[in-house]
């Protein structure tokens, strides 16, 4: 079992809806979750960036994470033909330098 | 202000040919990382280097040797390529504190034949 396990869609939905990503962990030991967004053949860039439990909201984005359950997620609203990408989620303990990466989910908005 | 940079943006090459991916930042980074990224696969660490004239491997280091060159740059080579390298290979760098936020470069495209 991979440490980060993300639903591997694709999505569709149209424009305007609410979209949900998830993510699950399975190390207990991470501590900084974050989301990268990456457009067709461009690198990641990162999204959103939360420690520790609770939300986090930025725009239409919201990371809601819950250490309890071990479960990521990713919220836009209203969402935009502009937001079909990959989203990748990531965790880190802040040990070390690394990052654990889920598979990454595409989106596609639908005009 | 660049940011992360990858050359070449595309290669070609035959099985058993060498090659190295060059990566740069500009951004003073302690901490640079190697990824290749295959369909249904997401990103998979191949080496990392925490700090200048430190390397270490990841989760997929074989067939695969780094240079950490100096703070900025960071190569990847192929020492004898094979098919299942074809892939996106991606350079990564980050300031180490805690956070482990990464800025990504646009990817090299390799196709091994």
């Amino acid at each position: 079992q991979k440490e980060v396990e993300q639903d591997p869609g694709p999505l569709s939905v149209p424009e305007g809806a609410i979209v949900s990503l998830n993510c699950t962990y399975s190390n207990s030991a991470f501590q900084y979750f974050m989301w990268y967004r990456q457009y067709s053949r461009k690198g990641p860039e990162l999204l959103m960036y939360t420690y520790s439990s609770g939300n986090k909201e930025d725009g239409r984005f919201t990371a809601q994470v819950d250490k309890s359950s071990k479960y990521i997620s990713l919220f836009i609203r209203d969402s935009q033909p502009s937001d079909s990408a990959t989203y990748l989620c990531a965790s880190s303990t802040g040990a070390n330098s690394k990052l654990t990466f889920g598979k990454g989910i595409t989106l596609s908005v639908r005009p | 202000n660049a940011g992360v940079t990858q050359t070449p943006k595309f290669q070609v090459l035959k099985t058993g040919q060498s090659m190295t991916l060059q990566c740069a930042q500009d951004m003073n980074h302690n901490s640079m990382y190697w990824y290749r990224q295959d369909p249904g696969m997401g990103l998979r660490l191949i080496y990392y280097s925490a700090s200048e004239g430190t390397t270490d491997k990841g989760e997929v280091p074989n067939g695969y040797n780094v240079s950490r060159l100096n703070k900025r740059e960071f190569s990847l080579r192929l020492e004898s390529a094979a098919p299942s390298q074809t892939s996106v290979y991606f350079c990564a760098s980050s300031v180490p504190s805690g956070r482990e936020t990464q800025y990504f470069g646009p990817g090299t495209r390799l196709l091994v034949l």
